[in-house]
């Protein structure tokens, strides 16, 4: 079975602190995502990354960085924590573009 | 714009009964993918079907089936038998070729004992 694995599940952080979501895959999956989940919206991407060291924006990347330097691992990163980035974070992996996203357990972050 | 809209923010049903979850999308694309995803609270998201566009025939997956209309651009989910482990967000995601993936707003499912 395909795991993927969040660093925390829950996460409390102070405004302008950076923040570092880790998240982990063992199929050697070459995609990645990072999406935020919020009530009535859905799921939106962050950032993906097609391979190590690629990375390309999704629909809301403002605020967030990531880091992908080896494969089963992808990064997302908050330079400075804002309290509108108070969210559940979602990351997922896939062996390729026509297959199932699979999903790690979600990090709520509250930023105060 | 590609887009993915469920115009049901919540439904309910009974045990045993059969509902069917309603999913459009707008894309100009021909070549694409559509699931069906399933969050139970506070669990894990996991994909309950998947179809190919190009396929005609409807993805069936146990107790749960697709009705694909791919002229009307329509993916609704239908759950037969409906058990109280169905309650949860079911997501509807359009994936195109190009890496992009749509999602839904979710339909939240709740099952009545």
């Amino acid at each position: 079975d395909v795991k993927v694995t969040q660093s925390s599940r829950y996460l409390v952080k102070r405004t302008g602190e950076k923040v570092f979501l880790e998240c982990v895959q063992d199929m050697d999956h070459e995609n990645m995502f990072w999406y935020r989940q919020d009530p009535g919206l859905g799921l939106r991407l962050i950032y993906f990354s097609y391979d190590v060291k690629m990375k390309e924006k999704g629909d809301i990347p403002e605020g967030y960085s990531v880091s992908r330097e080896k494969k089963e691992r992808f990064s997302l990163i908050l330079e400075s924590a804002s309290t509108n980035q108070t969210s559940m974070y979602l990351c997922a992996s896939r062996e390729g573009q026509h297959y199932e996203q699979y999903f790690g357990p979600g990090t709520r972050l509250t930023v105060t | 714009a590609q887009t993915v809209t469920q115009s049901q923010p919540e439904m309910s049903v009974q045990e045993a009964e059969t509902v069917t979850l309603s999913c459009t999308y707008d894309t100009s694309e021909s070549d694409y993918y559509l699931f069906w995803y399933k969050q139970p609270p506070s669990r894990q998201m996991i994909l309950v079907i998947r179809q190919e566009a190009y396929k005609q025939q409807n993805a069936t997956e146990n107790r749960f089936s697709v009705n694909f209309q791919k002229a009307a651009k329509s993916f609704s989910l239908k759950i037969s038998d409906s058990q109280l482990g169905d309650a949860a967000m079911y997501f509807c995601a359009l994936v195109l070729g190009n890496y992009q993936l749509i999602w839904g707003a979710g339909t939240k499912l709740i099952i009545k004992p």
